[in-house]
């Protein structure tokens, strides 16, 4: 099985900062990777798909880059509505595996 | 507009069984593979089982393997999984994601989840 691994687990940070959040697999992946956005008590939401694809109606402040094994989640001016907790997922193989998540909370 | 909604959650004992069902509604559900995608509470996002258009491919986590069912009713746009021998380790919001229909997989809608609690 391909393992997920994010970082940081959490982070604190103020509206109109740039985060970046990473996710490494444990083999390559190519670019077989996608990005979900979720808020307390609701269903996770697609970013990004394939790496580097904005989803439609997603804000052109995130962006997603990689390709192997190393990949990245940057939000270019986070705003108030981007506190959530985000996770990578891998679509190189089944089973079809999740990071952990990054919690992204107010500093 | 898409709509995934699920239904049959809520408290089974130690062993027992459920049957989960998600509505379908918005787009041609026969083009999309579905999966089925699990939460524990606090935890993470675990993907649980796959299914092709029509049914004939079928893809489930180790952890469920023998004990869940993952299938499909495309006349009623409707996706479903069997869970039997449940044990706590199961307890989770359950949602129904919509998958792709050629190329990678991602999750572009979701429903709004169904509890789970496997306890005596």
């Amino acid at each position: 099985d391909i393992q997920m691994t994010q970082s940081p687990s959490s982070l604190s940070a103020s509206v109109g900062d740039r985060v970046t959040i990473t996710c490494r697999a444990s083999q390559s992946i190519s670019n077989y990777l996608n990005w979900y956005q979720q808020k307390p008590g609701k269903a996770p939401k697609l970013l990004i798909y394939t790496s580097s694809n904005l989803q439609g109606g997603v804000p052109s402040r995130f962006s997603g880059s990689g390709s192997g094994t190393d990949f990245t989640l940057t939000i270019s001016c986070l705003q108030p509505e981007d506190f959530a907790s985000y996770y990578c997922q891998q679509s190189h193989s089944t089973p079809l595996t999740f990071g952990g998540g990054t919690k992204v909370e107010i500093k | 507009e898409v709509q995934l909604v699920e239904s049959g959650g809520g408290l089974v004992q130690p062993g027992g069984s459920l049957r989960l069902s998600c509505a379908a509604s918005g787009f041609s559900f026969d083009s999309y593979w579905m999966s089925w995608v699990r939460q524990a509470p606090g935890r993470g996002l675990e993907w649980v089982a796959q299914i092709n258009q029509d049914g004939s491919v079928k893809y489930y986590v180790d952890s469920v393997k023998g004990r869940f069912t993952i299938s499909r009713d495309n006349a009623k746009n409707s996706l479903f999984l069997q869970m039997n021998s449940l044990t706590a380790e199961d307890t989770a919001v359950y949602y129904c994601a919509r998958d792709h229909i050629v190329g990678a997989t991602n999750f572009d809608d979701w429903g709004q989840g169904t509890l789970v609690t496997v306890s005596s």
